[in-house]
């Protein structure tokens, strides 16, 4: 069956960047774009950009813009999302999730603390 | 940027009562060339990630009970759990997928009264 697998959790200090890995297996990694998906501790949930797996495109939402950095390995079904200069505002649950248009399949999620 | 907006922010339900969510998008998610709304809904339970319930504003995933169910079109859209079960409580979110950037809408916690 369809399943990402993301990299454990994270302790960062402010000004630091993080690199969340997401794995994928039971389809071809190269078919659906890598969304990733941000979740604040009682707080909503917010789309920082999608990456093509096959092209290696890419797209940012703006408050991300400079900030972030998504790429992949096609040989080992990977996506990868770097997130630079942390502050204790991106304290968050990290999430890839995939789908043909929608997303209907999403990884467990990576915690990221962010902590002097 | 879409901006969704869900109301009520809480909801509490006696068992086996309906539960409705509404979600309203700051403009059309309706795609006219296919005539397709890009809104999806979603349950999330603690520690979880979120669950697709609800694709194309109405179409039910494959293997969400039918007493959930989504309606609307355009702007308007509607979350209708017909018949709550406890297993039923949960935060719900609206998504526009229609155009970049995705944007969510807050969440409706749904609880038994």
């Amino acid at each position: 069956q369809v399943q990402l697998v993301q990299s454990g959790a994270e302790v960062k200090k402010p000004g630091a960047s993080v690199k969340v890995s997401c794995k994928a297996s039971g389809y071809t990694f190269t078919s659906y774009d890598i969304n990733w998906v941000r979740q604040t501790t009682g707080q909503g949930l917010e789309w920082m950009g999608w990456m093509n797996p096959s092209s290696g495109n890419t797209g940012y939402a703006q408050r991300f813009q400079g900030r972030v950095t998504m790429t992949r390995n096609t040989s080992i079904s990977t996506a990868y999302m770097e997130l630079t200069s942390l502050t204790s505002e991106d304290a968050a649950v990290y999430y890839c999730a995939t789908g043909e248009s929608y997303c209907d399949r999403w990884g467990q999620g990576t915690l990221v603390t962010v902590s002097s | 940027d879409i901006v969704m907006t869900q109301s009520p922010d809480s909801l509490a339900v006696s068992l086996g009562e309906r539960a409705t969510i509404n979600c309203k998008s700051s403009q059309s998610v309706l795609y006219s060339s296919n005539n397709k709304n890009y809104l999806a809904w979603y349950q999330q339970k603690p520690g979880q990630p979120p669950k697709l319930l609800i694709y194309w504003a109405s179409t039910r995933e494959s293997g969400v009970p039918d007493r959930f169910s989504g309606s609307g079109s355009g702007t308007d859209f509607t979350l209708t759990i017909s018949s709550l079960l406890a297993e039923d409580v949960a935060v719900y979110y609206c998504h526009q997928f229609y155009t970049t950037p995705w944007t969510f809408g807050q969440g409706t916690k749904v609880e038994i009264e």
